[in-house]
């Protein structure tokens, strides 16, 4: 199986504050990976998906770049609302894997 | 309005099982690859299996395999999760998904429904 590392795992910001969290794939999955937002007791929502395609109704302030083993997701101006967990998923195969997840708290 | 509804969940002794479903409106049910992904408490996300259209393809992670069954009703716009021989480690919030291209990613997600396992 393809192992997804992120990084860090937890994160201290302020609202206005440019975030950036790195997701590291153990094998190449070209551009098959999808960033998740979840807050405490809500089910995960799709940011990004085909590591730089923003899903519908997603604030601009989210960008995915990368491919390969190395992606990342930026947060250009963190916002209240966006203080969750994010999560990476790859999805090269029939077996995807998520990242452990890195929560984003306020500073 | 695309919605996800599942139910089943609740509290089974180690061993037993458990039937998962989940009831989709809003969508084009049988046009969609569905899949379950579950959330152990306060850990991360795992994807449980994913099932294809016609139901001709199914897969599963590792350790659900020769335990749990992945099944779908597209007259009735319904997704199921036979689990048996269930396990402590098999506890957690399971999530019906849809993909909307393709097998993945998840791009609609249910509200999820508890499972516990224990004595």
């Amino acid at each position: 199986d393809i192992q997804m590392t992120q990084s860090p795992s937890t994160l201290s910001a302020s609202v206005g504050d440019r975030v950036t969290i790195t997701c590291r794939a153990s094998q190449t999955i070209s551009i098959w990976l999808a960033w998740y937002q979840q807050k405490p007791g809500q089910s995960p929502k799709l940011l990004i998906y085909k590591a730089s395609s923003l899903e519908t109704g997603v604030p601009t302030r989210f960008t995915g770049s990368g491919s390969g083993t190395e992606f990342t997701l930026t947060i250009s101006s963190l916002q209240p609302e966006d203080f969750a967990t994010y999560y990476c998923q790859q999805y090269n195969s029939y077996s995807p894997t998520f990242g452990q997840g890195t929560k984003v708290e306020i500073k | 309005e695309v919605q996800l509804v599942e139910s089943g969940g609740g509290l089974v002794q180690p061993g037993g099982s458990l039937r998962l479903s989940c009831i989709a409106s809003g969508l084009t049910f049988g046009s969609h690859w569905m899949s379950w992904v579950r959330q152990a408490p306060g850990k991360g996300l795992e994807w449980v299996a994913t099932i294809k259209q016609d139901a001709s393809e199914k897969y599963y992670v590792d350790s659900v395999v020769g335990r749990f069954t992945i099944s779908r009703d597209n007259a009735n716009n319904s997704l199921y999760l036979q689990m048996n021989n269930l396990r402590g480690e098999d506890t957690g919030v399971y999530y019906c998904a849809s993909a909307t291209f393709g097998e993945f990613p998840f791009d609609y997600w249910g509200q999820g429904t508890l499972v516990t396992v224990s004595s």
